[in-house]
């Protein structure tokens, strides 16, 4: 089945703690996004890869971090610089950054 | 700056009427629209894709139209069901960021 896979659903982080959320695809799609979303709000951009080895900022990247060292795999860490990491990640992927978006079941990050 | 406003909000249908829900972006210049469907604390499911050259696409009882110079789309269902019920977001892409920016989507609710 292809499709793209988020884990955990569900992430509690301490005050201070880095976390990383995983976002596998089998689409052999090119782009990859990372989105938050918060009650009320759009989603928002976190960052984007259009290509392995290479990823870009999106509009609210302070406190993120991500890497790109295989197609299928396209992992974000929130990082203790994150000051409200308290939302619903959702990552995306495209054949191109043109094409249509697919979305994963999303991460429910909640700091205790 | 890309925005995005869908109208209405929320909205409550009685099963088998006809519907409409209204999407209106600020910048003419995009690449594509797309209508997703999200069900509560799931992803999003992409569910029409409409091209910045085409006016409008069609699947099964959806469809979307896109007017690009007066910056507006229109997600149309058809003879609603309860399983309908979700809500709706529409994004666009807009060419120099190459990323997808998001209205704050309308929630439906069809009821029996």
């Amino acid at each position: 089945d292809g499709g793209i896979t988020q884990s955990p659903k569900y992430l509690f982080r301490k005050e201070g703690q880095n976390v990383t959320l995983s976002c596998e695809q089998n689409l052999n799609h090119d782009a990859m996004y990372w989105y938050r979303q918060d009650p009320g709000q759009g989603l928002r951009l976190i960052y984007y890869s259009q290509i392995v080895n290479d990823f870009q900022k999106g509009d609210i990247a302070e406190g993120y971090s991500v890497s790109r060292e295989k197609k299928e795999s396209f992992p974000l860490t929130v990082t203790s610089a994150q000051k409200n990491p308290t939302a619903f990640y959702l990552c995306a992927s495209s054949v191109t950054e043109s094409s249509e978006a697919f979305f994963g079941q999303g991460t429910r990050l909640t700091v205790v | 700056k890309q925005e995005v406003t869908q109208i209405p909000a929320a909205l409550s249908v009685p099963e088998g009427e006809n519907l409409v829900l209204n999407c209106s972006f600020t910048d003419s210049a995009i690449y594509n629209l797309q209508w997703f469907r999200q069900d509560p604390g799931k992803g999003l499911t992409s569910l029409l894709l409409i091209q910045s050259s085409q006016r409008e696409q069609t699947s099964g009882r959806l469809n979307a139209s896109l007017d690009k110079s007066s910056g507006r789309s229109t997600l149309y269902i058809a003879a609603s069901q309860p399983g309908d019920s979700a809500t709706y977001l529409c994004a666009v892409l807009t060419g120099t960021a190459s990323k997808l920016t998001f209205g704050t989507g309308t929630r439906l609710q069809v009821t029996l």
